[in-house]
């Protein structure tokens, strides 16, 4: 049972490289979110998406991209790294009612 | 916009104290679900408790109990014993009651048990 698992669990980009976070959850949850840990700022809303095929921006899109082809895998994109994104990136996932979401164990990305 | 205050950035107690951490809310929905979650130095995010915005009873699970209150926007986390496990952040959070597009999380208190 292995619930949310992210890849890679820790990772160093170069400013102006792009890289994707894997996320795949395995408990056939409809809604699925990217959310990063900043210090003193709490877990903040990057995207999120109720559905394969269906995505949404959070508090804090600028920057990512996501996509959602099928129910079980929601990557998030950085598309030109930069400083600003060195942080903690956790995925989630839940059913369609807020009962309490399943996190992965996140990664952890600096940009130099 | 919904908005959780964790006004308690650092909270540093000795083991066997009772110890209560403060979560403050703001939203215009007048229903809504509240939260707990712990996140020890590991670094996983557990989830403890859920609260809906109709049900006010305060919860008790073991050493841990849930204080919620609607006329003042709280909903607080206490502790009792502590023990040096307890140490972690802990994070309250809010999001609507019929999605969870937008759950939002406070900044986490940071409680430090020390034998």
């Amino acid at each position: 049972n292995a619930g949310v698992t992210q890849t890679p669990k820790f990772q160093v980009l170069k400013t102006g490289q792009s890289m994707t976070l894997q996320c795949a959850q395995d408990m056939n949850h409809e809604y699925m979110s990217w959310y990063r840990q900043d210090p003193g700022m709490g877990l903040r809303l990057i995207h999120y998406s109720v559905g394969a095929g269906i995505t949404d921006q959070g508090e804090v899109p600028n920057g990512y991209n996501v996509s959602r082809s099928t129910t079980e895998d929601f990557p998030l994109r950085l598309l030109s790294a930069a400083p600003s994104q060195t942080s903690v990136y956790f995925c989630a996932s839940g059913t369609a009612k807020p009962y309490g979401y399943t996190f992965g164990s996140g990664t952890r990305l600096t940009v130099v | 916009a919904q908005k959780v205050t964790q006004a308690q950035t650092e909270i540093s107690v000795v083991e066997k104290e009772d110890v209560t951490l403060d979560c403050v809310y703001e939203t215009r929905d007048t229903t809504y679900y509240l939260f707990w979650y712990k996140q020890p130095p590991s670094g996983e995010l557990v989830f403890l408790i859920r609260r809906n915005s109709f049900d006010e009873q305060n919860e008790i699970s073991g050493r841990y109990s849930w204080n919620f209150q609607k006329s003042t926007s709280s909903f607080n986390f206490t502790i009792t014993a502590s023990q040096v496990v307890d140490s972690a952040v802990y994070f309250c959070a809010l999001s609507g009651y019929d999605n969870n597009n937008d759950m939002r999380f406070g900044a986490g208190t940071r409680l430090t048990v020390k034998p």
